[in-house]
């Protein structure tokens, strides 16, 4: 059980690249998330996932797209990327038990745009 | 601007004394308040919750205070350890979706 992965660890892009952020669980969740990190910011919701097909935007979702063709998997696209996108990225799957909402986070993924 | 705020931004406590975060949010329709602990290069854990229908929560050394008519809540470390030492980060959610908003995090260090 690997609980959930990300993929790559490191990245460096160029403005105006494009790239994919992969996340997959192997824990059965119905729901995933994607979040950024920046100091002082604490953590950002990008989009998320309620299961299969079904996706929606979070607080940040410019710039970003994500699909969710797999309960497994939810990967995140930059279209086009910017310095303004430089940050620590996070995927999480989660579910709720009860009265308690039980997120698992990635070891994440540390972008620099240049 | 974010909807959960978040203070201290970094707080010092020596071993053995009690460490308390505080976060206040202004949207009403928040109804689950979660606080995570990140270590440095690990995704943020959940620590523990609470609902606003309750005004504290322990779990061990850990006890969240809810305050639902001044809109704030607050994480207590009891005995806090060197083991503690971590970013905490409060977060307020509304009804069974992922949409959570998160504080800006508190960076506790906690000396022998």
């Amino acid at each position: 059980n690997a609980g959930v992965t990300q993929t790559p660890k490191f990245q460096v892009l160029k403005t105006g690249q494009s790239m994919t952020l992969q996340c997959a669980q192997d824990m059965n969740h119905e729901y995933m998330s994607w979040y950024r990190q920046d100091p002082g910011m604490g953590l950002r919701l990008i989009h998320y996932s309620v299961g299969a097909g079904i996706t929606d935007q979070g607080e940040v979702p410019n710039g970003y797209n994500v699909s969710r063709s797999t309960t497994e998997d939810f990967p995140l696209r930059l279209l086009s990327a910017a310095p303004s996108q430089t940050s620590v990225y996070f995927c999480a799957s989660s579910y709720w038990v009860a009265d308690s909402y039980e997120q698992y986070f990635g070891p994440g993924t540390r972008l620099t745009v240049t | 601007q974010q909807q959960v705020k978040q203070s201290p931004q970094s707080l010092i406590v020596q071993k053995g004394g009690i460490s308390i975060i505080n976060c206040a949010y202004e949207n009403t329709a928040f109804d689950y308040f979660p606080w995570y602990q990140q270590f440095p290069g690990k995704g943020p854990a959940l620590l523990i919750a609470i609902r606003p229908d309750v005004s504290e929560k322990k779990e061990g050394r850990f006890t969240i205070s809810f305050n639902k008519s001044a809109k704030q809540f607050s994480l207590h470390i009891m005995d806090s350890q060197p083991g503690d030492s971590a970013t905490y980060f409060c977060a307020a959610s509304r009804g069974n979706n992922n949409d959570m908003r998160f504080g800006a995090g508190t960076r506790l260090t906690v000396k022998p």
